[in-house]
């Protein structure tokens, strides 16, 4: 089956760069989508088609997906993006997701 | 306001059946497919089952195949999963999510099952 890898946790600095990786075979011939999701909350999309933003989704957030791997970039990241975000992608009629990434802004 | 509402988790022994339940509004709820989504207990995002806008096509998770049904109900705004022969490794938050192009852009709260 299908399998998508992400680290298991990643730390940014404030006003730093944050990127997320998530890996799989020939995964730049797929869409992938990235969720947020904060303790006891419901997860949010925060990019779909690699790297199309929902509306009220902050510019901060971007996606780009090539080859091996996609990447979900946070720009100037702040402390309220401090969550686990999940890669999800389609194949063969079922859909799969990566084991999910800490973020910790320290 | 988009909105799903998640209902029919509970406590129930393993072997047993459950049913869940999710009701959509603040769109056009027979326009979208709809996917279950669960979570264990500290664990990650876990597919579980999708069902196409009109019902015709379903795919399940191999982990639930022959196990869980996903069904719908255009007329209630309701889509369903059925759960028989229930484990302990299916104790998890159940989500319904609404599908978008290659993914789900609205989810509901959530659902706790507890197998036990």
């Amino acid at each position: 089956s299908y399998e998508l890898t992400q680290p298991p946790s990643v730390s940014v600095s404030p006003g730093q760069t944050a990127s997320i990786t998530c890996s799989g075979d020939k995964l730049g011939d797929k869409h992938v989508c990235w969720y947020q999701q904060k303790p006891g909350q419901s997860p949010v999309l925060v990019i779909y088609e690699d790297i199309k933003r929902p509306s009220g989704i902050p510019e901060r957030f971007s996606g780009s997906n090539s080859g091996n791997t996609a990447t979900l970039t946070i720009s100037g990241t702040q402390a309220v993006d401090e969550a686990d975000y999940y890669c999800q992608a389609w194949d063969s009629r079922t859909v799969v997701f990566g084991g999910g990434t800490k973020l910790t802004v320290l | 306001q988009v909105q799903l509402v998640e209902s029919g988790g509970g406590v129930v022994q393993p072997g047993r059946s459950l049913r869940l339940s999710c009701v959509g509004t603040g769109f056009t709820f027979n326009n979208y497919d709809m996917h279950w989504v669960r979570q264990a207990p500290g664990k990650g995002l876990e597919w579980v089952a999708v069902i196409s806008y009109d019902g015709s096509d379903k795919y399940y998770a191999d982990s639930v195949k022959g196990r869980f049904t996903i069904s719908r109900d255009n007329s209630k705004n309701t889509v369903y999963l059925q759960m028989n022969s229930l484990r302990a490794e299916d104790t998890a938050v159940f989500y319904c999510a609404k599908s978008i192009w290659y993914g789900m852009d609205v989810w509901g709260q959530g659902t706790t099952v507890t197998v036990s």
